[in-house]
């Protein structure tokens, strides 16, 4: 079983509707978690770190649910740049090695 | 210039020649680290160093060594390349008590 398990995709969405998918993780003592975006033939970048508690920046929302092991990320009111692949990123407890999902691709087209 | 630096870029290479790929850092991290991306497998980690003298196996190091010169620098070698090792490599730092990484643009390389 993979570590972190993603949705591939694609989620093909018009300009303005809101898109959301989850990321399940094997490890029950992972303690941190990431969303990174991967443009294509980019490097990946940090999108938002996930709180226990959720959180939100602007108009991306991420969610943890420990119970289940997964977490969730939403995209309200989609822009034609917000296409791209999501990476899901785990982490275990003192342990510096991430674990990364192959990407969730969203396109959004106009 | 970029924080993380990725030298070559693009390489295309013969079966059974040596490769280094080179990464070099202005962040001030300690951990640096070697992925290669395939697709529809994500990040894989080949190797990764907490500091000069720490030097770790990841989850698929082997046809793979690598060599951490100075804080700055973390180098990746191929000793005898295979077509199976064309993929997208990426370099990545971490600064202490942080779970952030910092990418390179990352190294295409081609095997043929």
């Amino acid at each position: 079983r993979k570590e972190v398990e993603q949705d591939p995709g694609p989620f093909n969405v018009p300009e303005g509707a809101t898109v959301a998918f989850n990321c399940t993780y094997s490890n029950s003592a992972s303690q941190s978690f990431f969303w990174y975006r991967q443009d294509c033939r980019k490097e990946p970048k940090l999108l938002m770190s996930v709180y226990s508690s959720g959180n939100e920046d602007g108009r991306f929302t991420a969610q943890l649910n420990r119970a289940s092991q997964y977490i969730s990320l939403l995209i309200r009111d989609s822009k034609l740049s917000d296409s791209a692949t999501y990476l899901c990123v785990v982490n275990g407890y003192n342990d510096y090695k991430l674990s990364f999902g192959a990407g969730t691709t969203v396109t959004v087209r106009a | 210039d970029a924080d993380v630096t990725q030298t070559p870029r693009n390489r295309i290479t013969k079966t059974g020649k040596r490769i280094m790929l080179e990464c070099s850092q202005t962040k001030g991290h300690d951990r640096m680290y070697w992925y290669r991306q395939d697709p529809g497998l994500g990040l894989r980690l080949i190797y990764y160093s907490f500091d000069v003298k720490d030097i770790n196996k990841g989850e698929i190091s082997d046809g793979y060594s690598v060599s951490r010169q100075a804080q700055a620098k973390f180098s990746l070698s191929l000793e005898s390349a295979i077509p199976n090792q064309t993929a997208l490599y990426f370099c990545a730092t971490g600064g202490r008590g942080a779970n952030v990484l910092t990418f390179g643009a990352g190294s295409r390389l081609t095997v043929l």
